[in-house]
Protein backbone atom coordinates (compact mmCIF):
# COMPACT_ATOMS: atom_id res chain seq x y z
CA UNK A 1 0.00 0.00 0.00
CA UNK A 2 1.64 3.21 -1.30
CA UNK A 3 -0.76 5.54 -0.75
CA UNK A 4 -2.49 8.19 -2.18
CA UNK A 5 -0.01 10.10 -4.61
CA UNK A 6 -0.61 13.77 -5.80
CA UNK A 7 1.17 15.56 -8.16
CA UNK A 8 2.66 18.32 -8.45
CA UNK A 9 3.08 19.15 -4.80
CA UNK A 10 3.10 22.82 -5.31
CA UNK A 11 1.92 24.83 -8.24
CA UNK A 12 2.97 28.59 -8.87
CA UNK A 13 1.06 30.41 -11.79
CA UNK A 14 -0.49 33.87 -12.94
CA UNK A 15 -3.75 34.38 -12.66
CA UNK A 16 -5.98 33.98 -15.87
CA UNK A 17 -3.33 30.46 -17.02
CA UNK A 18 -4.72 26.85 -17.06
CA UNK A 19 -3.56 24.24 -14.58
CA UNK A 20 -3.81 20.17 -14.43
CA UNK A 21 -3.16 18.34 -11.17
CA UNK A 22 -2.83 14.84 -11.25
CA UNK A 23 -3.77 11.55 -8.68
CA UNK A 24 -2.96 8.52 -8.39
CA UNK A 25 -5.21 6.92 -5.73
CA UNK A 26 -4.36 3.31 -3.61
CA UNK A 27 -3.48 0.49 -6.03
CA UNK A 28 -7.45 -1.74 -5.10
CA UNK A 29 -9.51 1.43 -4.73
CA UNK A 30 -12.19 2.06 -7.30
CA UNK A 31 -13.68 5.30 -5.89
CA UNK A 32 -11.57 8.53 -5.96
CA UNK A 33 -12.63 11.98 -4.68
CA UNK A 34 -11.53 15.85 -5.01
CA UNK A 35 -11.32 18.24 -1.85
CA UNK A 36 -10.41 21.68 -1.62
CA UNK A 37 -9.21 23.28 1.67
CA UNK A 38 -8.16 26.91 2.42
CA UNK A 39 -6.23 28.11 5.42
CA UNK A 40 -8.10 27.16 8.61
CA UNK A 41 -10.20 25.81 7.00
CA UNK A 42 -11.62 21.93 6.32
CA UNK A 43 -11.73 20.20 3.32
CA UNK A 44 -14.72 21.03 1.46
CA UNK A 45 -15.92 18.26 -1.51
CA UNK A 46 -15.63 19.23 -4.62
CA UNK A 47 -16.42 15.80 -6.86
CA UNK A 48 -15.93 11.71 -6.91
CA UNK A 49 -15.70 8.96 -9.45
CA UNK A 50 -16.31 5.06 -9.38
CA UNK A 51 -14.53 4.00 -11.55
CA UNK A 52 -14.42 6.34 -14.87
CA UNK A 53 -17.96 7.77 -14.47
CA UNK A 54 -17.92 10.95 -11.96
CA UNK A 55 -21.29 10.40 -9.55
CA UNK A 56 -21.55 13.75 -7.73
CA UNK A 57 -20.58 17.28 -8.69
CA UNK A 58 -20.62 19.62 -5.71
CA UNK A 59 -22.10 23.45 -6.64
CA UNK A 60 -18.25 24.94 -5.65
CA UNK A 61 -16.92 23.38 -8.86
CA UNK A 62 -17.43 25.75 -11.63
CA UNK A 63 -17.35 25.28 -15.07
CA UNK A 64 -13.78 26.73 -15.46
CA UNK A 65 -13.32 23.34 -13.31
CA UNK A 66 -12.84 19.88 -15.16
CA UNK A 67 -11.97 16.43 -13.79
CA UNK A 68 -11.54 13.06 -15.55
CA UNK A 69 -10.74 9.27 -14.77
CA UNK A 70 -10.70 7.96 -17.88
CA UNK A 71 -9.44 4.23 -17.10
CA UNK A 72 -10.95 4.54 -13.82
CA UNK A 73 -6.99 4.77 -12.58
CA UNK A 74 -5.45 7.70 -12.15
CA UNK A 75 -7.29 11.16 -12.35
CA UNK A 76 -6.59 14.86 -13.21
CA UNK A 77 -8.37 18.23 -11.95
CA UNK A 78 -8.18 21.17 -14.14
CA UNK A 79 -8.76 25.01 -13.28
CA UNK A 80 -9.16 26.69 -16.75
CA UNK A 81 -8.40 30.46 -16.38
CA UNK A 82 -7.30 30.56 -12.81
CA UNK A 83 -8.48 33.23 -10.64
CA UNK A 84 -7.28 34.67 -7.21
CA UNK A 85 -9.56 32.93 -5.30
CA UNK A 86 -8.57 29.01 -6.90
CA UNK A 87 -5.73 29.71 -4.47
CA UNK A 88 -5.93 26.68 -2.21
CA UNK A 89 -4.69 22.97 -1.80
CA UNK A 90 -6.62 20.16 -3.87
CA UNK A 91 -6.40 17.16 -2.04
CA UNK A 92 -7.13 13.60 -3.49
CA UNK A 93 -8.62 10.59 -1.30
CA UNK A 94 -9.87 7.64 -2.28
CA UNK A 95 -11.45 4.51 -1.05
CA UNK A 96 -13.52 0.97 -1.75
CA UNK A 97 -16.85 0.80 -3.26
CA UNK A 98 -18.40 0.06 -0.01
CA UNK A 99 -19.99 3.38 1.58
CA UNK A 100 -19.09 2.18 4.94
CA UNK A 101 -14.97 2.72 4.26
CA UNK A 102 -12.94 5.30 4.82
CA UNK A 103 -11.57 7.65 2.53
CA UNK A 104 -8.05 7.95 2.49
CA UNK A 105 -6.33 11.52 1.56
CA UNK A 106 -2.93 11.92 -0.61
CA UNK A 107 -0.76 15.18 0.46
CA UNK A 108 -2.53 17.24 -1.72
CA UNK A 109 -1.33 20.10 -4.69
CA UNK A 110 -1.14 23.22 -2.86
CA UNK A 111 -1.84 26.24 -6.05
CA UNK A 112 -0.68 29.85 -5.69
CA UNK A 113 -1.95 32.24 -8.19
CA UNK A 114 0.11 35.00 -8.65
CA UNK B 1 -27.17 21.00 4.78
CA UNK B 2 -25.09 18.97 6.61
CA UNK B 3 -23.19 20.88 9.66
CA UNK B 4 -20.05 20.27 11.71
CA UNK B 5 -18.80 22.34 14.25
CA UNK B 6 -15.68 21.76 16.63
CA UNK B 7 -14.52 23.17 19.41
CA UNK B 8 -11.93 24.51 21.18
CA UNK B 9 -10.24 26.53 17.70
CA UNK B 10 -6.74 25.67 19.45
CA UNK B 11 -5.67 24.09 22.51
CA UNK B 12 -2.19 24.33 24.34
CA UNK B 13 -2.05 21.11 27.03
CA UNK B 14 1.05 20.29 28.96
CA UNK B 15 2.98 17.02 27.86
CA UNK B 16 0.48 14.36 30.05
CA UNK B 17 -2.53 16.52 30.24
CA UNK B 18 -5.95 14.66 29.29
CA UNK B 19 -8.30 16.77 27.61
CA UNK B 20 -11.16 16.24 25.23
CA UNK B 21 -12.19 17.82 21.60
CA UNK B 22 -15.70 18.18 20.48
CA UNK B 23 -17.65 17.54 17.42
CA UNK B 24 -21.14 18.91 17.24
CA UNK B 25 -23.18 17.83 14.28
CA UNK B 26 -26.38 18.30 12.42
CA UNK B 27 -27.07 15.74 9.11
CA UNK B 28 -30.41 14.31 7.72
CA UNK B 29 -29.18 10.82 8.93
CA UNK B 30 -26.03 10.08 10.18
CA UNK B 31 -24.03 7.18 7.78
CA UNK B 32 -21.36 7.40 9.79
CA UNK B 33 -18.59 10.47 11.66
CA UNK B 34 -14.73 10.13 10.98
CA UNK B 35 -11.91 11.38 12.45
CA UNK B 36 -8.73 12.61 10.65
CA UNK B 37 -5.53 13.96 12.11
CA UNK B 38 -3.73 17.00 9.54
CA UNK B 39 0.08 17.67 10.23
CA UNK B 40 0.97 21.43 8.65
CA UNK B 41 1.28 20.54 4.89
CA UNK B 42 -0.26 16.82 4.70
CA UNK B 43 -3.23 15.72 4.11
CA UNK B 44 -5.77 14.21 6.70
CA UNK B 45 -4.83 10.91 8.07
CA UNK B 46 -7.66 8.63 8.95
CA UNK B 47 -8.06 7.82 12.53
CA UNK B 48 -11.94 6.41 13.09
CA UNK B 49 -15.26 6.20 12.24
CA UNK B 50 -18.36 5.42 14.44
CA UNK B 51 -21.43 4.56 12.94
CA UNK B 52 -24.04 5.07 15.75
CA UNK B 53 -24.88 6.47 19.10
CA UNK B 54 -22.87 4.74 21.80
CA UNK B 55 -19.95 3.38 19.83
CA UNK B 56 -16.62 3.80 21.09
CA UNK B 57 -13.20 3.29 19.55
CA UNK B 58 -9.73 3.62 20.47
CA UNK B 59 -6.11 3.72 19.26
CA UNK B 60 -2.95 4.34 21.65
CA UNK B 61 -4.13 7.50 23.40
CA UNK B 62 -6.73 8.42 21.58
CA UNK B 63 -10.42 7.43 22.59
CA UNK B 64 -13.56 8.48 20.10
CA UNK B 65 -16.96 8.27 21.10
CA UNK B 66 -20.44 8.91 19.90
CA UNK B 67 -23.80 10.18 20.79
CA UNK B 68 -26.65 11.39 18.57
CA UNK B 69 -25.49 14.89 18.58
CA UNK B 70 -21.78 15.45 19.03
CA UNK B 71 -18.79 13.33 18.76
CA UNK B 72 -15.91 13.86 21.79
CA UNK B 73 -12.03 12.80 21.00
CA UNK B 74 -10.43 12.19 23.96
CA UNK B 75 -6.73 12.10 24.43
CA UNK B 76 -4.98 10.43 27.44
CA UNK B 77 -1.38 11.95 28.92
CA UNK B 78 -0.93 12.95 25.45
CA UNK B 79 2.67 13.36 23.93
CA UNK B 80 4.05 16.21 22.09
CA UNK B 81 3.91 14.03 18.50
CA UNK B 82 0.40 14.39 19.34
CA UNK B 83 0.05 17.71 18.09
CA UNK B 84 -1.99 18.27 14.79
CA UNK B 85 -5.17 19.46 13.48
CA UNK B 86 -8.21 17.38 14.11
CA UNK B 87 -11.15 17.66 11.85
CA UNK B 88 -14.28 15.82 12.21
CA UNK B 89 -16.64 14.94 9.30
CA UNK B 90 -19.74 13.75 8.96
CA UNK B 91 -21.45 11.24 5.46
CA UNK B 92 -24.83 11.59 5.49
CA UNK B 93 -26.92 7.99 4.59
CA UNK B 94 -28.69 8.61 1.67
CA UNK B 95 -28.40 6.77 -1.59
CA UNK B 96 -25.10 7.67 -4.36
CA UNK B 97 -24.39 10.58 -1.46
CA UNK B 98 -20.34 9.68 -0.81
CA UNK B 99 -19.33 13.14 0.64
CA UNK B 100 -17.79 14.01 3.69
CA UNK B 101 -18.94 16.93 5.68
CA UNK B 102 -15.97 18.53 7.36
CA UNK B 103 -15.55 20.91 10.28
CA UNK B 104 -13.15 23.61 10.62
CA UNK B 105 -10.77 21.39 13.31
CA UNK B 106 -9.18 22.00 16.36
CA UNK B 107 -5.63 22.92 16.12
CA UNK B 108 -3.56 21.27 19.41
CA UNK B 109 -0.59 21.68 20.56
CA UNK B 110 1.45 19.55 23.59
CA UNK B 111 3.99 21.28 25.29
CA UNK B 112 7.01 19.45 26.80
Amino acid sequence: DTGVSQNPRHKITKRGQNVTFRCDPISEHNRLYWYRQTLGQGPEFLTYFQNEAQLEKSRLLSDRFSAERPKGSFSTLEIQRTEQGDSAMYLCASSLADSYQPQHFGDGTRLSIL
Amino acid sequence: EDQVTQSPEALRLQEGESSSLNCSYTVSGLRGLFWYRQDPGKGPEFLFTLYSAGEEKEKERLKATLTKKESFLHITAPKPEDSATYLCAVQRNHFGNEKLTFGTGTRLTIIP
